[in-house]
């Protein structure tokens, strides 16, 4: 089946550095990534949506300057938070879209401290 | 504003009864229905999709669409502890095919 191989599953940093998270598409093309957060005992959250080889649409809410998407190919889309802080600690995950449906990385617990 | 509703529960069910969870949703133009279980910190995983009103059964997990009552459930027989999680409910936009999600309900199978 589809899989979605997303690193690192965890991450500790400090406030001001940036942290890039990876998703990529192993046995399938991935033409759409969405990326999620989820805060605990909270549902996902949409952050934005990729489609290869153009800009990501974000939702409204959602900085684009602090939250870059790349997703240069149809095999990887990656997330880099740009000066972390406290409050980006989250838990994000990235969904790929495929003819087999919606594909989910295994997320990525990252702790800002 | 497109919605999905669920009852966050908890949802407490006997092991070895049927878990009944419920979604409802806003959108009468979507297309497709999804629901995934999610267990603590952990990615969602899925559970059962179903496209048309009528029921689709999966081993223990059924699902239930209605699209006249905008209604689409999940009917977990012979509950297991390993079943307790959180389930959600998301529903497909076709026009971006983005997922809407619901809060989720925390189902919790007691031996």
């Amino acid at each position: 089946g589809a899989v979605v191989s997303q690193h690192p599953s965890w991450v500790i940093c400090k406030s001001g550095t940036s942290v890039k998270i990876e998703c990529r598409s192993l046995d399938f093309q991935a033409t759409t990534m969405f990326w999620y957060r989820q805060f605990p005992k909270q549902s996902l959250m949409l952050m934005a949506t990729s489609n290869e080889g153009s800009k990501a649409t974000y939702e409204q809410g959602v900085e684009k300057d602090k939250f870059l998407i790349n997703h240069a190919s149809l095999t990887l889309s990656t997330l880099t938070v740009t000066s972390a802080h406290p409050e980006d600690s989250s838990f994000y995950i990235c969904s790929a879209r495929s003819d087999h449906g919606y594909t989910f990385g295994s997320g990525t617990r990252l702790t800002v401290v | 504003q497109k919605e999905v509703e669920q009852n966050s529960g908890p949802l407490s069910v006997p092991e070895g009864a049927i878990a009944s969870l419920n979604c409802t949703y806003s959108d009468r133009g979507s297309q497709s229905f999804f629901w995934y279980r999610q267990y603590s910190g952990k990615s969602p995983e899925l559970i059962m999709s179903i496209y048309s009103n009528g029921d689709k059964e999966d081993g223990r997990f059924t699902a239930q669409l209605n699209k006249a009552s905008q209604y689409v459930s999940l009917l977990i027989r012979d509950s297991q502890p390993s079943d307790s999680a959180t389930y959600l409910c998301a529903v497909n936009l076709p026009s971006n095919y983005q997922l809407i999600w619901g809060a989720g309900t925390k189902l919790i199978i007691k031996p």
